[in-house]
């Protein structure tokens, strides 16, 4: 079956720096996509990967890597506002997306 | 200009009541999509329609039924609602179902939560 793992919860501090990991099983491989929603909100793109390695954009990093079917998120300077769900989702062979379950980050002071 | 935009927001109903959702697209994207997400946040496809042609149904009760007039359309019938239906509801739409370069990157609605008593 398709499975795609990301931890259920994590907590950090604001200032720090926060590494969200997702791995990944799925028929195929067609892109990891990492997506934010804060609580009551709807998904929005943070980003994408189909090639190993790192793709940074500002204070948010995120790698792939395909042999091992791991990905993270990495989430610098924390600020209170980076409180959201984190959601990992894969592209399988049909184009077809596979969702993790999300992870909750909670930024405290 | 709000890119998807699915109404209503809030929707309260009775068990055994027929409901609707309305998502229109302004982006210009070829396919649409509806999620269900649940009280657990997790976002479970329900249907995807790419120029007005389901391609992707999942395993969803035949009292849900999607209709796409035309590809900047999708709305969603749900017949003889159930508790188990209660949840929020996303419309989002992509460039492409199978493009590469991620124009497959979804742009989502603000959601529908539907509550049903």
């Amino acid at each position: 079956g398709q499975n795609i793992d990301q931890p259920t919860e994590m907590t950090a501090t604001e200032g720090a720096i926060v590494q969200i990991n997702c791995t990944y099983q799925t028929s195929g491989f067609n892109g990891l996509f990492w997506y934010q929603q804060h609580a009551g909100e709807a998904p929005t793109f943070l980003s994408y990967n189909v090639l190993d390695g790192l793709e940074e954009k500002g204070r948010f990093s995120s790698f792939l890597s395909r042999s091992k079917g791991y990905s993270y998120l990495l989430l610098k300077e924390l600020q209170m506002k980076d409180s959201a769900s984190y959601l990992c989702a894969v592209t399988d062979s049909n184009y077809q997306l596979i969702w993790g379950a999300g992870t909750k980050l909670i930024i405290k002071p | 200009d709000t890119a998807v935009s699915q109404t209503p927001k809030y929707l309260v109903t009775q068990m055994g009541n027929d409901k609707s959702i309305k998502c229109e697209q302004n982006l210009g994207h070829d396919t649409m999509y509806w999620y269900k997400q649940d009280s657990k946040k997790f976002l479970k496809i329900m249907f995807s329609y790419n120029n007005k042609e389901l391609i992707i149904n999942e395993t969803v009760p035949n009292r849900f039924s999607p209709k796409s007039p035309d590809k900047a359309h999708l709305n969603l019938h749900i017949n003889s609602l159930e508790l188990g239906d209660s949840a929020v509801y996303f419309c989002a739409s992509s460039q492409e179902f199978s493009g590469g370069s991620g124009a497959n990157v979804l742009t989502f609605g603000a959601g529908s939560r539907l509550t049903v008593l």
